[in-house]
């Protein structure tokens, strides 16, 4: 059970390149998530997935797209990098504990963007 | 959901218990209260999850009072290794709202 993975680890982009971030989670849950992190910041939501076959915006979505591939995989795209979306990228799922809902972290992807 | 105001950051040191308060003024009946606990270089990770009084687990204790406006993190003993960002979240026990927004979180340092 390897929970929610993400690839690659670290990136290095040049401003105008485009490219992917891979998430996949074995604990079948419902919900995903992406966010990032700047230096020193909290988290901000990015894109979130309530179910499979569904994707609505976050706090931060511009010049992001998700795509809810199936249950397992939700990925993250940057059609036209820029400098100010050097960051950590997080992604997560959620499941329904006890009380409410816990979420789950990936390692993350440092993205660096020159 | 109720909006969250906790400190930004908190010193202590080392075999300390520490307290990180979270104000919640306007939570509804139907909202519980999660911490979740961010280590450096590291995702998030849930810590504690409670609804009202008091819920302890391996790793911390959750203080609700009975008008549930503000809840305590309780750390007891601290360590090097508890320095971290500690966020505090309200939700829905109702509803699944899935738009899972995170504050700036309370960074704390625990000196030697």
């Amino acid at each position: 059970n390897a929970g929610v993975t993400q690839t690659p680890k670290f990136q290095v982009l040049k401003t105008g390149q485009s490219m992917t971030l891979q998430c996949a989670q074995d604990m079948n849950h419902n919900s995903m998530y992406w966010y990032r992190q700047d230096p020193g910041m909290g988290l901000r939501l990015i894109y979130y997935s309530a179910s499979e076959g569904t994707t609505d915006k976050g706090e931060v979505p511009n010049g992001y797209n998700v795509s809810r591939l199936n249950k397992r995989e939700f990925s993250l795209r940057l059609e036209s990098a820029a400098p100010s979306q050097t960051s950590v990228y997080f992604c997560a799922s959620r499941r329904r504990a006890v009380l409410g809902y816990e979420q789950y972290f990936g390692p993350g992807t440092r993205l660096t963007v020159t | 959901l109720a909006k969250t105001t906790q400190p930004i950051s908190m010193d202590s040191y080392e075999g300390q218990e520490v307290n990180i308060t979270c104000s919640h003024n306007n939570i509804a009946t139907n909202d519980y209260i999660t911490w979740y606990q961010q280590f450096p270089s590291q995702g998030p990770r849930f810590i504690i999850q409670g609804y009202k009084t008091k819920v302890t687990n391996e790793v911390a204790s959750l203080f609700i009072p009975a008008d549930r406006k503000s809840s305590t993190l309780s750390l007891p003993r601290v360590s090097l290794s508890d320095t971290a960002v500690y966020y505090c979240l309200v939700g829905d026990i109702k509803t699944s709202y899935d738009k899972v927004i995170f504050g700036p979180g309370t960074s704390l340092s625990v000196i030697p």
